[in-house]
């Protein structure tokens, strides 16, 4: 049983457009990720979170906004979605007894045309 | 700062030849950095391939192995022979066991050649 999912898996949306990345993990993980994977980049830290309505800035946090509603339960949103964030977005969570050992899901393709 | 460099963006190795992916790491803040080795197959995401926690260690999966060398700050991922079912995206990972300070390489796309 898959312990990290997201949903949608590919979504096709236009400039100015309103996105919702959805992220699950049955881990009882205390964080959750997001992610950007762009080739040439690697993956590229938005924004994480260390437990239900807790947010923290990652590192490229410029026209993305998240919200943990759960343990379980981590949103990316794109109010105003731009060409620039076309990409692979992964969600991920870590805990103890290493929070250092991430636990990944199988990502979302996002196109904004 | 702290960071992880990988030099190869795309490898091409032929089926049964040996395979080195290069990845050295910085850090000014860890104390005690963990070392991972992730891989990404087509359409999955990152999956955990070996890691080391401690300097000295040697880490091994599926074939694979890495060595945490800190005086070369290194952790490079070694294989023997390699198959076309080991085709996919490696990246190399810095960590730390108590803390969010957490660094991926770029990434290299490894394509095996039948």
């Amino acid at each position: 049983e898959a312990a990290v999912t997201q949903s949608p898996r590919n979504k096709v949306t236009v400039t100015g457009g309103n996105v919702t990345l959805s992220c699950r993990q049955t881990n009882s993980h205390n964080y959750m990720y997001w992610y950007r994977q762009d080739t040439g980049h690697g993956l590229r830290l938005i924004h994480y979170s260390y437990g239900a309505g807790n947010l923290q800035i990652g590192d490229v946090p410029d026209g993305y906004k998240a919200t943990r509603t759960t343990q379980e339960d981590f949103f990316l949103l794109l109010e105003l979605a731009s060409p620039s964030q076309t990409s692979l977005y992964f969600c991920a969570s870590s805990g103890q007894p290493n929070y250092a050992e991430q636990f990944f899901g199988p990502g979302t393709r996002l196109t904004v045309l | 700062g702290d960071s992880v460099t990988q030099t190869e963006g795309q490898v091409t190795v032929s089926e049964s030849k040996s395979l080195i992916i290069n990845c050295t790491y910085s850090t000014t803040s860890i104390a005690y950095p963990n070392l991972f080795w992730y891989v990404r197959y087509p359409g999955e995401g990152l999956q955990l391939l070996l890691k080391v926690i401690t300097a000295g260690q040697k880490g091994s999966s599926r074939g694979f192995e890495a060595t945490y060398n800190k005086e070369t700050t290194s952790f490079h991922l070694q294989k023997a022979s390699v198959q076309e079912s080991d085709s996919a995206v490696y990246y190399c990972a810095l960590g730390d066991l108590g803390y969010q300070n957490f660094y991926f390489g770029k990434g290299t796309s490894l394509t095996v050649i039948p």
